[in-house]
């Protein structure tokens, strides 16, 4: 089975902090993806990547930068923490080469921006 | 982008069908139609998929009518465990972003 490893499950920073949200997938998959779920909205896509050192923008980028300097890794980076940022995180990721690839999500990191 | 459409909760009892139905009235040629289903503190994973007609696998089926704009997920006989939200996802690979809706939350009582 695909295995999309997020690093911490719960963190706490304080605004202004800079937050690196690590995720790691072990099935060489090209497509990996960074979305936030809040109450009432859904999921929303931060950014994506199609390859390494390749990243797209998603529906809400503001706020966020990503880096994917190995294939495996797709890192989310707050470069200056506000309280709206408060969410949860979701990284997932998918093979490329195909119309109907699904999506393989890790658990999930709650963070809370004090 | 194809914007979908699904009620914002549905309640049912144990061992009834529910089917659970999304519009996504723009849906492009090239996009799929897939379902998740998401627990608390967990990720969305994967149910079933389709373009047309109907699919079915071990878990669900999935009714996709001729034109398109709309699908229903089916799941027979459910179970406490089947509480969760499902989420319908319209959209493909190809260079475009995979937009989610708000989900269904599926409340099943004993």
């Amino acid at each position: 089975d695909v295995k999309v490893t997020q690093s911490s499950r719960y963190l706490v920073k304080r605004t202004g902090e800079k937050v690196f949200l690590e995720c790691v997938q072990d099935m060489d998959h090209e497509n990996m993806f960074w979305y936030r779920q809040d109450p009432g909205l859904g999921l929303r896509l931060i950014y994506f990547s199609y390859d390494v050192k390749m990243k797209e923008k998603g529906d809400i980028p503001e706020g966020y930068s990503v880096s994917r300097e190995k294939k495996e890794r797709f890192s989310l980076i707050l470069e200056s923490a506000s309280t709206n940022q408060t969410s949860m995180y979701l990284c997932a990721s998918s093979l490329e080469g195909q119309l109907n690839e699904k999506l393989f999500f890790g658990s999930g990191t709650q963070l809370s921006v004090l | 982008l194809a914007k979908t459409t699904q009620p914002i909760s549905m309640d049912s009892y144990e061992g009834q069908e529910v089917n659970i139905t999304c519009s996504h009235n723009n849906i492009a040629t090239n996009d799929y139609i897939t379902w998740y289903q998401q627990f608390p503190s967990q990720g969305p994973r994967f149910i079933i998929q389709g373009y047309k007609t109907k699919v079915t696998n071990e878990v669900a089926s999935l009714f996709i009518p001729a034109d398109r704009k709309s699908s229903t997920l089916s799941l027979p006989r459910v179970s406490l465990s089947d509480t969760a939200v499902y989420y319908c996802l319209v959209g493909n690979n190809a260079g475009n972003m995979l937009t989610f809706g708000g989900g269904t939350r599926l409340m099943v009582k004993p």
